[in-house]
């Protein structure tokens, strides 16, 4: 059975300093991996995505995303964080293109300045 | 293009009441989902609809009915709330693309 697990609720950055959110899932077949943001009081918005193609992913905001087969991880990194970035942020998983996701519990990223 | 659209935005109920939560999409999706979100609990799925006249059950189905309408509309009704109801609903669709899109929401108290 597919699961994701996202180690840590919460993180704290300041401005400036480089975000780091951990990810790591259980898949019995080469997975589909997804990072959404969600901003206070809204829905959710997908940062970027993994579908077999290169293993390092680019997505919005200046985000992005390594596929780790080994360590089968999917960890979420962006250079230099800012305000804006304080959100919500969701992994999810699914092992077929078109089917449901599985998601994590959350990381909360705050943000000080 | 809206994309994916809720009613309503917000909701309280009484235990036993009975509503329904709509949503629409207008990207010609052929699968559409219902999720909730609790705090600490990321989103769970209820059900699901992988195309117009079938749905299916997801991981907390209990306490709720779906209706796949048509292609573009995906309902989700709660018969009896209960204050175990009460969470952030969250409507969603895809064709055959891998990323889901999301709705706003519907935030609904049960008291």
């Amino acid at each position: 059975a597919q699961s994701v697990t996202q180690l840590g609720s919460h993180v704290s950055v300041s401005e400036g300093a480089l975000v780091l959110l951990r990810c790591n899932y259980s898949s019995s077949v080469p997975p589909y991996l997804f990072w959404y943001v969600q901003y206070p009081n809204q829905g959710l918005q997908l940062l970027l995505k993994y579908t077999s193609a290169a293993t390092l992913v680019k997505g919005i905001n200046g985000f992005e995303a390594e596929f780790k087969k080994s360590e089968t991880s999917f960890h979420l990194t962006k250079p230099s964080a800012h305000m804006s970035d304080a959100a919500e942020y969701f992994c999810a998983v699914s092992e077929q293109a078109g089917t449901a996701l599985i998601f994590g519990k959350g990381t909360t990223l705050s943000v000080s300045s | 293009n809206a994309g994916v659209t809720q009613t309503p935005k917000f909701q309280v109920l009484k235990t036993g009441q009975s509503m329904t939560l709509q949503c629409a999409q207008d990207m010609n999706h052929n699968s559409m989902y219902w999720y909730r979100q609790d705090p600490g609990m990321g989103l769970r799925l209820i059900y699901y609809s992988a195309s117009e006249g079938t749905t299916d059950k997801g991981e907390v189905p209990n306490g709720y009915n779906v209706s796949r309408l048509n292609k573009r509309e995906f309902s989700l009704r709660l018969e009896s709330a209960a204050p175990s109801q009460t969470s952030v609903y969250f409507c969603a669709s895809h064709r055959d693309s891998y990323e889901q899109y999301f709705g706003p929401g519907t935030r609904l108290t049960v008291t």
